[in-house]
């Protein structure tokens, strides 16, 4: 059970724009930032979005996060990937993730 | 650029102890923090602890106290994790990552290792 809740699933056509959701509690995403990780297949989780919006080095800006989702647009089948969300929880007095959420490019 | 290298995959029996490590290169290791993450086959992500490479404070998930223990060597610019007691759900793949800003446990995790797989076989 994730201390971050995400949904598992999320699909989208080339092109098309998706949102992930990723929702949590007050001691963490209610007081800290959230952040955003690409894991390819077999590969090691990639920093995407940090400090909610900041794009790390390299992530193109059609990837964009906003207070609670993160957002593709212009989706091409490199996007598939499970993406985790990420928050400093205050209680735990440690990182907590999401579940993680498969995107699949149809 | 940065890299963090990490040591090869492990097959260790239920009770016994493994240290995985971490080489890193491309900045100065003192400056950012490292964090250990693990991943059991096919599930999430679940934050271990983090260590300053500055002074070598630790920061211990409640999970894995008194089980983990979290050093660095900075004549090598390595970071070490040693879990001890193992059972059959440690096995994972385990990762180190650099903290983003300096000497915090809190800061967000921008490089990480390709990952050290864990098995626990009797």
């Amino acid at each position: 059970q994730s201390v971050l809740t995400q949904p598992p699933s999320a699909s989208g056509t080339p092109g098309q724009r998706v949102t992930i959701s990723c929702s949590g509690s007050s001691s963490n995403i209610g007081i800290n930032n959230m952040n955003w990780y690409q894991q390819l297949p077999g590969s090691a989780p990639k920093l995407l979005i940090y400090s909610n919006h900041q794009r790390h080095s390299g992530v193109p800006d059609r990837i964009s996060g906003t207070s609670g989702s993160l957002a593709i647009s212009g989706l091409r089948a490199e996007d598939e990937a499970v993406y985790y969300c990420a928050a400093w929880d205050d209680s735990l007095n440690g990182w907590v993730f999401g579940g993680g959420t498969k995107l699949t490019v149809l | 650029q940065v890299q963090l290298l990490q040591s090869g995959a492990e097959v260790k029996k239920p009770g016994a102890s493994v240290k995985v490590s971490c080489k890193v290169s491309g900045y100065t290791f003192s400056s950012h923090g490292i964090t250990w993450v693990r991943q059991a086959p096919g599930q999430g992500l679940e934050w271990m602890g983090w260590i300053s490479t500055y002074n070598g404070n630790t920061n211990y998930a409640q999970k894995f106290q008194g089980r983990v223990t979290m050093t660095t060597d900075t004549s090598t610019n390595t970071a070490y994790m040693e879990l001890r007691s193992l059972r059959s759900d440690d096995t994972a793949v385990y990762y180190c990552a650099r903290g983003m800003w300096g000497y915090v446990p809190y800061s967000v995790s921008d490089y990480w290792g390709q990952g050290t797989l864990v098995t626990l076989s009797s």
